[in-house]
């Protein structure tokens, strides 16, 4: 089955400092891939998509990047994190059906 | 683009009794509509989906309708307990795009 992991867990980092999450995802080959920010209490926001190795699409404009080095590897960064940058991310896949599963997400606090 | 709207934001039912979530989209070529539930601090999981190819689908207690004439579709929960409670969010999309729209999501509390 077709199966996200993302890591780490949680994460607290100060403002200014760099990030990186890093998702994987087995099961499938090909897969569309998404990153997702969800600020406390709040929606779905849709940050990047990725529909190839080294196609990243950007929904939103903002300090945070998105990397696909590998088919099954979707990378979520920033050089210098804000305080805005708090929040819930998922990393989450696509099946062929148009179903999205999502991984089991990252809590970040930039203190 | 499309554009989802979801009402009511809050729901508080009585355990037993049915909730009703409803969503509007703006896009005729959406076909593809998904409801997921959301426990606090967890990831959303697929709940149940329908296509537009289909009126009604239903799973257990779980139901969604389909209004492709009125642009809007529902999620009805029959006998609610309180296991039921958490934030369920409607997307829509075309199944020619790579990206869901979600709705704002409903935050649903069922008292025991």
């Amino acid at each position: 089955s077709q199966t996200i992991h993302q890591w780490p867990a949680t994460l607290v980092q100060p403002v200014g400092s760099p990030l990186s999450l890093e998702c994987t995802v087995e099961g499938t080959s090909n897969p569309n891939l998404y990153w997702y920010r969800q600020a406390a209490g709040r929606g779905l926001q849709l940050l990047f998509y990725s529909v190839g190795i080294g196609q990243i699409s950007s929904e939103v404009p903002q300090n945070l990047s998105a990397s696909r080095p590998q088919d099954r590897q979707f990378i979520l960064s920033s050089k210098k994190l804000l305080l805005s940058d708090s929040g819930f991310y998922l990393c989450a896949g696509r099946r062929e059906d148009n179903e999205q599963f999502f991984g089991p997400g990252t809590r970040l606090t930039v203190l | 683009g499309e554009n989802v709207e979801q009402h009511p934001s809050t729901l508080s039912v009585q355990e037993g009794d049915s909730a009703v979530i409803k969503c509007t989209y703006s896009d005729s070529a959406s076909n593809y509509f998904p409801w997921y539930k959301q426990e606090l601090g967890k990831r959303p999981q697929l709940i149940i989906d329908i296509r537009s190819n289909v009126g009604e689908k239903k799973d257990q207690r779980i139901a969604v309708t389909l209004n492709k004439t009125a642009k809007h579709f529902s999620l009805h929960i029959t006998e609610t307990q309180p296991e039921d409670s958490a934030v369920y969010f409607c997307a829509a999309s075309n199944s020619g795009y790579s990206t869901l729209t979600f709705g704002k999501g409903t935050m649903l509390l069922v008292s025991p």
